[in-house]
């Protein structure tokens, strides 16, 4: 059975600290794994990693992928309370008609 | 730019009633999936449709049939509802099975049923 888990459940930290948000994966033929933020509704795609090693950045985030050990980490630096959200990790598999499979999500609480 | 849209946002039922949950998307996208979200579990995958025409179970079938009216259509409908149904329901598509992109979702359906 395929398997995302992500960890913490839940974090809360001040603005200005810096974050790691861990999800590790155990699926048979992967293709990617894809990084969404979700605060009230939608959830906001963030990330996509296909290879390992290769860093995605995007202003203070940050996203690496590891297929040996079948792990990626999302980095936050210099948080700020807009970033307050759940954080959501999914990993999609090869000729599985293209779905999802997620994680149960990061809570992360940024305080002033 | 409209996306995914959902309808209706908001729902009560009662146990045994009927609905439809309907999504739209205006992207020209292929594959479109209902995903449910409770607390402490995650979204979880309903049923799928990687193309007009087709549609798969996903991982929590039971309780719901889905329609791929159209390209840009695909709805849900539960025949009589459950109180193990009520949930945030998320629509969303991408654009191609093979292409490996991101799927964009609609804002949600909170759906009560009492």
């Amino acid at each position: 059975e395929d398997k995302v888990v992500q960890s913490p459940l839940s974090l809360v930290v001040h603005e200005g600290d810096t974050v790691t948000l861990n999800c590790s994966y155990e699926v048979t033929n992967f293709r990617s794994l894809l990084w969404y933020k979700q605060e009230k509704k939608a959830p906001t795609f963030l990330f996509m990693l296909t290879s390992s090693g290769i860093e995605k950045k995007s202003g203070r985030l940050s996203s690496i992928l590891d297929k040996k050990e079948l792990f990626s980490i999302l980095n936050i630096t210099a948080t700020q309370t807009g970033d307050s959200a759940v954080y959501l990790c999914a990993v999609r598999k090869k000729s599985s008609g293209d779905k999802l499979t997620f994680g149960t999500g990061t809570r992360l609480a940024v305080r002033p | 730019n409209a996306g995914v849209t959902q309808t209706p946002k908001f729902q009560v039922l009662k146990t045994g009633q009927s609905m439809t949950l309907q999504c739209a998307q205006d992207m020209n996208h292929n594959s479109m999936y209902w995903y449910r979200q409770d607390p402490g579990m995650g979204l979880r995958l309903i049923y799928y449709s990687a193309s007009e025409g087709t549609t798969d179970k996903g991982e929590v079938p039971n309780g719901y049939n889905v329609s791929r009216l159209n390209k840009r259509e695909f709805s849900l409908r539960l025949e009589s509802a459950a109180p193990s149904q009520t949930s945030v329901y998320f629509c969303a598509s991408s654009i191609h099975s093979e292409m490996n992109t991101e799927a964009f979702f609609g804002q949600g359906t909170r759906l009560t049923v009492v």
